[in-house]
């Protein structure tokens, strides 16, 4: 099984709202992953968990928390968004360790985020 | 400074009519070349990696390839079903990263 799965599917918040993104995986793997794209634009990472741990931040502002309570969930926590953060919010996870054979990255299907 | 570059931006092609997709990159440390197909409002879908130059992966009417540069993704007859942006991506050796390119929007058109 190769699915990465994500909810909700779409998010409407308001600026002052605190809303959460959940993301699951049951394939063992280590390394678990946020991204933002925007439309025509790559995925731009955000947070990389390695064995559950915080491993990279890409300078992301403060009202993104990301959380990793065990290796197979990842949230990302929002609060007091703003609407050019509107965009398809992906998860992906991979075995795991930068020196894994096999580091190939399976992405769940996003949670399209608007902000009011 | 680490960076993958894709060529075409788009690319139209008439059902059956093969093409090649460019992806070049400068990745210091690379660690896989990694091609994902994504559909409108949808997460990538993995394709394939590549390792070492000289490789080549198949997966019905798709070949990617890799030199030491740049990586090619060909389409032989192609079908509309395969309308979709084609990213690649570079893995840095040693971390949980990809580079990605901007990726190219393929059409095809019956």
């Amino acid at each position: 099984d190769t699915e990465v799965t994500q909810t909700p599917k779409h998010l409407v918040m308001g600026m002052t709202n605190k809303k959460s993104l959940k993301c699951e995986q049951h394939m063992g793997h280590r390394a678990m992953y946020w991204y933002k794209q925007k439309a025509k634009k790559p995925p731009e990472l955000m947070f990389v968990y390695s064995y559950e741990k915080l491993s990279i931040n890409e300078s992301v502002p403060s009202r993104f928390s990301p959380e990793c309570p065990n290796s197979s969930l990842l949230n990302l926590h929002l609060h007091a968004l703003q609407p050019e953060d509107s965009a398809l919010y992906l998860c992906a996870s991979s075995q795991g360790g930068g020196l894994a054979d096999r580091n190939e990255q399976f992405f769940g299907p996003g949670t399209r985020l608007t902000v009011l | 400074e680490d960076q993958v570059t894709q060529s075409p931006e788009a690319l139209r092609l008439q059902e059956g009519e093969s093409s090649s997709l460019n992806c070049s990159y400068t990745v210091s440390g690379l660690r896989g070349l990694f091609w994902y197909r994504q559909d409108p409002g949808k997460g990538p879908e993995f394709l394939f990696t590549l390792y070492s130059a000289g490789e080549e992966k198949e997966k019905e009417r798709l070949k990617a390839t890799l030199t030491k540069k740049e990586s090619f993704l060909h389409i032989t007859a192609p079908k509309p079903e395969d309308s979709a942006t084609y990213l690649c991506a570079g893995g840095i050796f040693g971390y949980n990263k990809l580079i990605f390119g901007a990726g190219t929007r393929l059409a095809v058109h019956p």
